[in-house]
């Protein structure tokens, strides 16, 4: 079975501080897809960044990074430098190719930015 | 990516009551859509997923009797939530599917309140 684990509830940042959101998944299919997404209190998802399971390299997207460990089955988005914009809710989240291509989703973790 | 709108964006409907939701890609032809829920401070639960012309394909524990889904067109999909209890209440979330695996782009989202 496919599973995402955020053990994050919540998370506290300061403001110009990296933060990392851990992630971890299971399946056994090898092709797979690694998604992360945050949520503002207006409810509405927005993609961040994405991990093909063949990619080499870990993907960037501006002050997002994506710390693909594949032994580690972990996949934790980074935020480089916070800023009060980035307090959201965050999710992981993974599509399997045997699955059809629907998401499957993490508990999600709260990340909180003061300055 | 796809624009996702979603109407109404909120509504409050009492308990017994139908209620329809709409989700349009405004400038993407969807093949497929999908239907999540989530409810407050938890992760978006997949519903199901809508291809156009075709019956929709229902999660496991989902009603496919009290959630109707319709995707008669490729840029329209609706979730009717037939004969409404207070415990339907919740985010419901559409998404469309991209051209590209990994592209899946969201609607703001309608919140449900049975009164």
């Amino acid at each position: 079975a496919q599973k995402i684990t955020q053990t994050q509830p919540g998370m506290f940042v300061q403001e110009k501080e990296a933060v990392t959101l851990d992630c971890t998944y299971d399946t056994s299919d090898p092709s797979y897809g690694l998604f992360w997404y945050k949520q503002p209190s207006s409810g509405e998802m927005i993609f961040l960044i994405y991990q093909g399971s063949y990619d080499q390299q870990n993907a960037t997207e501006g002050r997002y990074s994506l710390n693909f460990q594949k032994a580690r089955k972990s996949a934790n988005l980074v935020i480089s430098a916070s800023q009060l914009g980035d307090s959201a809710m965050y999710f992981c989240a993974m599509r399997v190719e045997q699955a059809g291509t629907a998401l499957i989703f993490g508990k999600g973790t709260t990340l909180s930015v003061s300055s | 990516g796809a624009v996702v709108s979603q109407h109404p964006s909120w509504v409050i409907c009492k308990s017994g009551t139908s209620v329809k939701i709409e989700c349009r890609s405004l400038d993407f032809q969807a093949t497929t859509m999908f239907w999540y829920r989530q409810f407050p401070k938890q992760s978006l639960m997949l519903m199901a997923t809508s291809n156009e012309g075709s019956k929709a394909t229902y999660e496991q524990g989902v009603e496919k009797d009290k959630f109707l889904i319709n995707h008669a067109s490729l840029t329209l999909s609706t979730l009717t939530v037939t004969s409404a209890h207070p415990e339907d209440s919740s985010f419901y979330i559409c998404a469309v599917q991209g051209q590209v695996d990994y592209e899946q782009y969201f609607g703001p989202g309608t919140r449900l309140t049975v009164t």
